[in-house]
């Protein structure tokens, strides 16, 4: 079974650039997430879908961040303006079902905002 | 709301010594709970979990965790680590509903020869 695929696997861009980060999840989950990973944290939730449905969203900033998940499969997650400080590992993860919340993480995309 | 405190940033170790990677929770409601291991430029990997029943819950690389409800702890032991242990480690809490995890900040087990 394929894992939970992102790409690019790493983004160089300068300030102020837009970019975007793309996800596949594993085949029949239902459940998307995006996380962000800063530098010698843990990664904290950005946006959770169901299905097409964005169920929890309140950590996104919603000034710069947009994401979507047409069709409930495949989903970007974008950035416009680039910020410094969105420097970090975005991470992709996916699961069946968020009851029983085993979550399934792709490598991430590394982005550096220079 | 929840928490996650790991109380070790880093952990060195020898190989074949064992090892407790120490993890605290905070929450109002009954908790899930999981942690993930994270080798360098990879992503997260699930490592075991406790969902309900048997306090004590088993990988199938010789990690144990054990839930104490009572001290709000889900530490992470091995009796015996491996030279490719050696990885950053994450301690996560869920809502029974499922949903987000909250992360610990990570404890980086480094095994040496």
């Amino acid at each position: 079974e394929a894992g939970v695929v992102q790409s690019p696997r790493y983004k160089i861009i300068e300030k102020k650039q837009p970019v975007a980060f793309w996800c596949n999840p594993i085949s029949g989950h239902n459940t998307l997430y995006w996380y962000r990973q800063n530098l010698g944290q843990g990664p904290e939730l950005l946006i959770r879908y169901e299905n097409e449905e964005a169920v929890d969203d309140s950590q996104l900033p919603k000034d710069r961040f947009s994401a979507e998940r047409l069709k409930g499969v495949d989903s970007t997650l974008k950035i416009q303006p680039a910020e410094l400080g969105d420097s970090a590992v975005y991470l992709c993860a996916s699961s069946y079902a968020s009851e029983n919340n085993e979550q399934f993480f792709g490598p991430g995309t590394r982005l550096t905002v220079l | 709301a929840q928490s996650v405190t790991q109380l070790d940033s880093q952990v060195p170790v020898f190989e074949e010594a064992p090892v407790e990677l120490r993890c605290n929770y905070s929450s109002s409601v009954s908790v899930y709970l999981f942690w993930y291991v994270q080798y360098p430029n990879q992503g997260l990997q699930l490592l075991l979990k406790y969902l309900s029943g048997s306090t004590l819950v088993e990988s199938i690389n010789g990690f144990e965790a054990e839930f104490n409800k009572s001290q709000t702890s889900f530490h992470l032991r091995k009796p015996s680590v491996h030279i490719s242990d050696t990885a950053e480690y994450f301690c996560a809490v869920s809502g029974p509903q499922g949903g987000k995890l909250i992360f610990g900040q990570g404890t980086e087990l480094s095994v040496k020869p």
